[in-house]
């Protein structure tokens, strides 16, 4: 069975510095990754997503991921966050079996101003 | 379009009762799930649809069912509320049904907090 893992549970960064959250999943199969954002009160919205080609993913407000299939890993970066990207972030994968998509746990990110 | 909706926004039941949440979308898509979230278990997927009439089991099945009788509607029925079941619960829908095609972002619902006592 496919699981996802984010390994940073809470996260505390002051404004401008550099972010990078970890994901990892296990299927053996092929996989789309995706990243959601859930804004405080709101709900979850696509940050990006990696479908196929370029293992370099960039999506809004300044995030971009890697795919690396040898590690079986998605992070997520930005250079310099702000305090507005105070959230919980989510990754996502699908299998291509069955369609089945699971999330990781998230990670409540925190900036500070 | 109204994109993705859920009723009722809050609800409260009492241990044993039943009720159904409802999810609709008006952008004809094909790929609808239910998830529960619960703080620090991220979001778990109850049951899932390809398509009208299909539907899966998700991570998280036992006490829900589900029917997918047109392409808009898909219904989360709790056939007998337990407090474990006190959660936030999310709608999604994506365009295409099967992986690997660009329409697969999903789209989410306002959620459902419910509460059982």
């Amino acid at each position: 069975a496919q699981s996802v893992s984010q390994h940073n549970h809470h996260v505390i960064l002051s404004e401008a510095a550099s972010l990078e959250l970890g994901c990892n999943y296990s299927y053996g199969g092929t996989v789309n990754l995706f990243w959601y954002v859930q804004y405080p009160g709101q709900h979850l919205q696509l940050l990006l997503k990696y479908f196929s080609g370029d293992p370099l993913v960039k999506g809004i407000k300044g995030f971009e991921a890697e795919f690396i299939k040898s590690k079986f890993s998605f992070n997520l970066r930005k250079p310099s966050v702000q305090w507005s990207d105070t959230a919980e972030y989510f990754c996502a994968v699908r299998n291509r079996r069955d369609d089945k998509i699971i999330f990781g746990k998230g990670t409540r990110l925190h900036i500070l101003p | 379009n109204a994109g993705v909706t859920q009723t009722p926004k809050f609800q409260v039941l009492k241990t044993g009762q039943s009720m159904t949440l409802q999810c609709a979308q008006d952008m004809n898509h094909e790929y609808m799930s239910w998830y529960r979230q619960d703080p620090g278990m991220g979001l778990r997927l109850i049951h899932y649809s390809v398509g009208a009439g299909i539907t899966d089991q998700g991570e998280v099945p036992n006490g829900y069912n589900v029917s997918r009788s047109t392409t808009e509607d898909f219904p989360l029925r709790l056939l007998s509320a337990a407090p474990s079941q006190t959660s936030v619960y999310f709608c999604a829908s994506s365009e295409q049904a099967t992986s690997g095609r660009a329409g697969d972002t999903q789209y989410f619902g306002p959620g459902t907090r419910l509460t059982v006592l």
